[in-house]
């Protein structure tokens, strides 16, 4: 089945730094990716839809220049938090779907936690 | 965004049926009905999808109100490796593609 490979899986970094997060599609091509962050006890919330080629679209509420999208290729995607603070702490979880499917599901990665201290 | 309704928690005995609803009033017609599990810890996982027909895979059935306005994602035998949140998220086909998730209802089971 179709495979969405996130690296890395956890990741603890110091306040003021810079993370960034890989998503790849191992066995399909994703004209688009889809970027959640998931708090504690809480659902998905979507950040941005990136688009390969061309800029991210984000949601409302989220800072473009804080939660940088690049996709560079239609198998990678990559979310580099900038300057990251404590309460950026939290699950993100990448997904992307089949472009050559119509009808395809989303395939999710296994999520990234970020802890920053 | 059409939104979902579904309960918080349920629980199940293990090796019986378990029926999970979803409300979903104001589906488009170009909407398909996804759903997907969580376990803790993990990226979504997903289960089965419809329009308007019933589904079968291996994992689960999929039953469609004949109106739509409804769903229910059935595991005709739960097992301990079910217990998760089921997410029942509906994707617009011709707008945006994106998927969005509610509150989703966690499923215990109970050995």
């Amino acid at each position: 089945g179709a495979v969405v490979s996130q690296h890395p899986s956890w990741v603890i970094c110091k306040s003021g730094t810079s993370v960034k997060i890989e998503c790849r599609s191992l066995d399909f091509q994703a004209t688009t990716m889809f970027w959640y962050r998931q708090f504690p006890k809480q659902s998905l919330m979507l950040m941005a839809t990136s688009n390969e080629g061309s800029k991210a679209t984000y949601e409302q509420g989220v800072e473009k220049d804080k939660f940088l999208i690049n996709h560079a290729s239609l198998t990678l995607s990559t979310l580099t938090v900038t300057s990251a603070h404590p309460e950026d702490s939290s699950f993100y979880i990448c997904s992307a779907r089949d472009r050559e499917k119509e009808d395809s599901p989303l395939h999710f990665g296994n999520g990234t936690r970020l802890t920053v201290t | 965004d059409a939104k979902t309704t579904q309960p918080n928690s349920m629980e199940s005995n293990e090796e019986e049926p378990v029926h999970l609803p979803c409300n979903h009033s104001t589906i488009s017609g170009t909407d398909y009905i996804h759903w997907y599990r969580q376990l803790p810890s993990q990226g979504p996982e997903y289960v089965i999808h419809g329009l308007t027909s019933n589904v079968n895979n291996r994992m689960a059935s999929l039953a469609i109100a004949e109106d739509r306005k409804s769903s229910t994602l059935i595991l005709h035998r739960a097992t301990l490796r079910d217990a998760a949140v089921y997410y029942c998220i509906l994707r617009d086909f011709d707008n945006n593609n994106d998927m969005r998730f509610g509150a989703g209802t966690r499923l215990t089971v109970k050995p």
